[in-house]
């Protein structure tokens, strides 16, 4: 069964320009949660998609957007970047709402120069 | 809010000793349980769960137990592997859909 798969596996950028990163979830798996691992504030929630939808989104500012497509799989969009942006961005898949777990990708390395 | 916390890092044990890596939580209601492992340039792997209290999760000779009274959720291995090294997070399935991680703790076991 393959699992959770982002792209691209690296993503280089500049301050201002936007960045998109995208993600496939496990088979069967309706919902989707994108985190941030940036160096030093651990890992923060970013996003929760499920079944098309936005079902909660975390402390992050308005320039963070996403979609879940009808085939379930998702992208991450990042306007304006800043240098701040600078993390590996997670992607997670799971079975219906909370409490199951949720099965991760490999990440996105997004470096803004 | 909710919140985990776990022990600080690095832990650096030899091979074949035993380990304790500290998780306490805070929560509303009845959160799920998890510990995840994170290898060098890699995602996030799911180690084990636990869905209630007293329920013990286990997998590869890692093991944690639920202990609502505690508020804890400790990991556990009796004999390390240099394969083990690693960053471990503990976390909650809070409100909303998100998991609440701890900071990590790095492990690392040496020959």
């Amino acid at each position: 069964e393959a699992g959770v798969t982002q792209s691209p596996t690296h993503l280089i950028k500049t301050r201002g320009q936007q960045a998109t990163l995208r993600c496939s979830p496990i088979s069967g798996h309706t919902s989707v949660y994108w985190y941030q691992q940036a160096l030093g504030l651990g890992l923060q929630f970013l996003l929760w998609y499920d079944e098309g939808e936005e079902r909660n989104r975390g402390n992050f500012p308005p320039r963070f957007s996403g979609r879940q497509f009808p085939n379930y799989s998702s992208e991450l969009n990042v306007n304006a970047l800043e240098l701040e942006d600078s993390a590996l961005y997670l992607c997670a898949s799971s079975f219906g709402q909370s409490n199951q777990p949720q099965h991760f990708g490999d990440g996105t390395r997004l470096s803004i120069l | 809010g909710d919140s985990v916390t776990q022990m600080e890092g690095p832990v650096t044990l030899s091979e074949e000793a035993c380990l304790t890596i500290n998780c306490t939580y805070t929560a509303t209601g009845y959160p799920s349980l998890f510990w995840y492992v994170q290898y060098p340039g890699e995602g996030l792997q799911l180690l084990l769960k636990a869905t209630k209290a007293d329920d013990k999760g286990s997998n590869k000779g890692f093991e944690a137990t639920y202990r609502k009274e505690t508020t804890s959720f400790h990991l556990e291995k009796g004999s390390v592997q240099v394969s083990d090294s690693a960053v471990y997070f503990c976390a909650l399935s809070g409100q909303g859909g998100k998991l609440i991680f701890g900071q990590g703790t790095e492990l690392s076991v040496k020959p």
